[in-house]
């Protein structure tokens, strides 16, 4: 158990709806980093937020949104969903701001499936 | 650009041999290196990280190694168990734009009884 936790575990929407992933860092960890891995493909990386701050964004589409609010959880937003939005999400966290420097934990991810 | 490529895609192997794993990077400047374990359907979670003056780093029976120069990494498994089947993730953190982490598309290891 690596003490990041996403909630919900699956999730089944309709194209063109909005939801909602949340994430819960480690006790202690001021990052939090969401990842996009779709079916068979590598993690993707979407974006960084460090003590309520954005601080690094990948590949992250205009229509997904993200924010850290003050007791440091996670919300990842996506909207106008499209069928191939459907995948896991992960979000991880570390102690600091660099991704280099510290570890990453990540979390059990979120199914996200647009039917 | 920064790159990250993985050798084999794809592995089966029977349980109890050895194998070896492929990391291939062109991330430059080099921070360190990483080596994630991602079970089907689970969260990818660490097994080494590597600077750039370590050259070999062990975890239990996996022994992952480093060469700075050529820019190429190794994760070695010793004694396969049917619990090693999994994705294997190389990630390699630097570049030009600060401290980010570029992902390799990982390897798929099949253990077989």
């Amino acid at each position: 158990d690596s003490g990041v936790t996403q909630t919900p575990k699956h999730l089944i929407t309709a194209t063109g709806q909005r939801v909602t992933l949340r994430c819960s860092p480690r006790s202690g960890d001021l990052s939090v980093y969401w990842y996009q891995q779709s079916l068979d493909q590598g993690l993707q990386f979407l974006i960084q937020y460090y003590n309520g701050e954005e601080r690094a964004k990948g590949n992250i589409l205009e229509r997904f949104s993200a924010q850290q609010f003050p007791d440091l959880h996670s919300e990842l937003n996506l909207s106008s969903l499209e069928l191939g939005d459907s995948a896991l999400y992960f979000c991880a966290s570390s102690a600091a701001d660099s991704p280099a420097a510290y570890e990453q934990y990540f979390g059990p991810g979120t199914r996200l499936t647009v039917t | 650009k920064n790159q990250v490529e993985q050798s084999p895609q794809s592995l089966i192997i029977l349980e109890g041999k050895n194998c070896t794993l492929q990391c291939n990077y062109t991330v430059s400047p080099f921070s360190n290196l990483r080596w994630y374990k991602q079970d089907t359907g689970r969260g990818p979670v660490s097994l080494t990280i590597m600077t750039f003056s370590e050259n070999t780093k062990s975890n239990g029976r996996y022994t992952a190694t480093l060469d700075a120069d050529t820019k190429q990494s190794s994760l070695h498994i010793t004694a396969s168990q049917l619990s090693d089947s999994a994705s294997y993730i190389c990630v390699v953190s630097g570049g030009n734009a600060g401290n980010m982490l570029t992902f390799g598309g990982g390897t798929r290891l099949m253990v077989k009884p």
